[in-house]
């Protein structure tokens, strides 16, 4: 069975300051990866997918995500922070042959001013 | 792009009392739904699978009979909360993937709350 693990309950980064969500998953066969954001009270809205091909994926808002293989690992970046990035942010994986997404727990993305 | 719906946004029932959550693909047709549940501060975790014409796949330790799913038609899977206990408050939002695309979109969540 998939699952995926995001190991960073909080990350705190200064505004203007380049940020690292981090992610690693476990599947039996090929993974699609994906990573959310959450918003308070808000559902989800999506930020990129990995799918095949290029290991950097360029997604919504600036945000960019490295699927490593060797490392099981789809760490989800951005150059430099806004304040209104701060938020929740799932990571996600569907194993290929599989029809269920599967979360992480969430890391909670503070931005400080 | 793809839209889903959810109805209501937000709901508070009386404990006993069932509650039926509509999700609804508004322009694509989707013969896969799937109902999350998350609590607060918390992830989302996988209830059931929903195929259009059959009975919903749950996962452990989900009670099929208290979380009633029908996915009668390619645009609309409805959860049935039966007997709605105070634990049963959370954030409840659906998924639906398009039959053509395989594309997966989430609805935006309805907050249910049982007093």
């Amino acid at each position: 069975a998939q699952s995926v693990a995001q190991p960073e309950d909080q990350v705190n980064v200064a505004e203007g300051n380049p940020l690292t969500v981090k992610c690693t998953y476990s599947v039996s066969g090929n993974p699609y990866l994906f990573w959310y954001v959450q918003y308070p009270n808000r559902g989800l809205q999506f930020l990129l997918k990995y799918i095949t091909g290029d290991n950097l994926v360029k997604g919504s808002y600036g945000f960019e995500a490295e699927f490593n293989k060797s490392q099981t690992s789809f760490h989800l970046k951005k150059p430099s922070a806004l304040v209104s990035d701060s938020a929740l942010y799932f990571c996600a994986v569907r194993d290929m042959g599989d029809d269920k997404i599967i979360f992480g727990k969430g890391t909670r993305l503070h931005i400080l001013p | 792009g793809a839209v889903v719906s959810q109805h209501p946004s937000w709901v508070i029932c009386k404990s006993g009392t069932s509650v039926k959550i509509e999700c609804r693909s508004l322009d694509f047709q989707a013969t896969t739904m799937f109902w999350y549940r998350q609590f607060p501060k918390q992830s989302l975790m996988l209830m059931a699978t929903s195929n259009e014409g059959s009975k919903a796949t749950y996962e452990q330790g989900v009670e099929k009979d208290k979380f009633l799913i029908n996915h009668a038609s390619l645009t609309l899977s409805t959860l049935t909360v039966t007997s709605a206990h105070p634990e049963d408050s959370s954030f409840y939002i659906c998924s639906a993937r398009d039959s053509v695309s395989y594309e997966q979109y989430f609805g935006p969540g309805t907050r249910l709350t049982v007093t």
